[in-house]
Parts: C-alpha cells; structure tokens; sequence
C-alpha cells in the first residue's frame, strides 16, 4: 500500500464541516483511496471509499483530486459523535489494510 | 452493511492461562480474516491473516504457537492466545473480507487484561 500521510490532530466545532485531508502522492493507478475511523475502544467504522471521481454515501464525502495524490474527507456536519481518529489508507486487492497514525478529530460543541 | 462480530468485547485472565477470542461474519462469508493487535494511544498493528481451511501467515515477531489462529469455516476464525502474560494485554480485533469485496469489515474488538 502507498503511504498516506495525516495531520496528527484537527478541531471541528459541532454542525460544521470537517474536512480531513490526506495525501497519497506514490498511490498506484489500481489503488483505492479508504477512509476509516474508529471511535475510542471500538473497531475502526468504514466510511467511504474511492478511485478517482468523487463519492458520497449517508456518512460523508470523498474527494480526489484530478491527480490522485491527495484526497478529502468531508463530513458535512460534525457532530460531537463524530470524534474519532481517521485513517486515510490506500490500498488494492486482498491484502490486509495497513493503518498509519491517523487523524484526532476532536469535535467541540 | 456487512456485520462482523467479536466475541467477548474484554476479558480478564490470570498469567498463564490461555483465551480463546472469536470472529464471526454473520452475513456474508469471509475467505480472508485478519487479526490486528492495538496498544493504547497507537494504531492498529497486523498480527495475522488467515484464509478459510489453511494456516494462517504471521507477521514478522508475532509468535505463531503463542497466537494460535484457527480459520474452520467461511464464517469463524478463532485467536488464542496461549500462557498468556501481562505483556500480552491489549485491545485484539479482527476483520473480514467477502470474496469479490471491496471493504474490509471489523468487529468491535477485545480489551485483553493480563493480571
């Protein structure tokens, strides 16, 4: 899997959007980019996942950009059940998820 | 979506004694399953990956006959860890991936206290 690199921690105040940036700039043409989260002492929740166009699901938003070294992950409005740490993770075939450090998203009310 | 359950979510055990953790994929059938291993405050390491009817691949420095993985059925695959210590203590949690699928699932996890 191509290395991801996070911001160690980010704030979101309550009913705005987060946006979560990831950069994936030695991600492989067959590659898909992944996001996860895992709430404090539960297995990481998949959020959402991509190639290259941009995708939405109920939970949030993942865009790609053109080049596909970089991504965004946007939940459009945090609520304080959002904090977690995310992990951005790119990946392809059956091989086991690597998961790098991730990202502290600490929402605030 | 796809559900995987783990089972028991904590456990405390005497050094020396051996626990037994299952992973179950209730709707759909895993091929693959990976168990991962988590100390507090860093992230999830891999430990194994066990295919349906065959042994399981460790990674390197995780104890094959100390981590005893059983994978007997497209829907349960088993982590023991035998004469267990309290260096062993950690939150263990395992994963599943339906043939054809994209997403990897995982279950809720187990806190492992050694005391």
């Amino acid at each position: 899997d191509a290395k991801t690199t996070q911001p160690t921690s980010m704030d979101c105040a309550e009913g705005r959007a987060a946006n979560l940036p990831c950069n994936h700039s030695t991600i492989s043409g067959n590659e898909y980019v992944y996001w996860y989260r895992q709430i404090h002492s539960q297995g990481p929740q998949y959020i959402i996942h991509g190639l290259k166009n941009n995708e939405t699901n109920e939970m949030a938003s993942l865009i790609i950009t053109e080049d596909r070294k970089s991504s965004t992950l946007i939940l459009p409005h945090a609520t304080l059940r959002d904090t977690a740490v995310y992990y951005c993770i790119a990946h392809s075939g059956n091989t086991p998820l690597v998961f790098g450090k991730g990202t502290r998203l600490s929402v605030i009310a | 979506g796809a559900v995987v359950s783990q089972h028991p979510s904590w456990v405390i055990c005497k050094s020396g004694t051996s626990v037994k953790i299952e992973c179950r994929s209730l709707d759909f059938q895993a091929t693959t399953m990976f168990w991962y291993r988590q100390f507090p405050k860093q992230s999830l390491m891999l430990m194994a990956t066990s295919n349906e009817g065959s042994k399981a691949t460790y990674e390197q420095g995780v104890e094959k006959d100390k981590f005893l993985i059983n994978h007997a059925s497209l829907t349960l695959s088993t982590l023991t860890v035998t004469s267990a210590h309290p260096e062993d203590s950690s939150f263990y949690i395992c994963s599943a991936k339906g043939q054809g699928n994209e997403k990897l699932f995982f279950g809720s996890g187990t806190q492992l206290s050694v005391l």
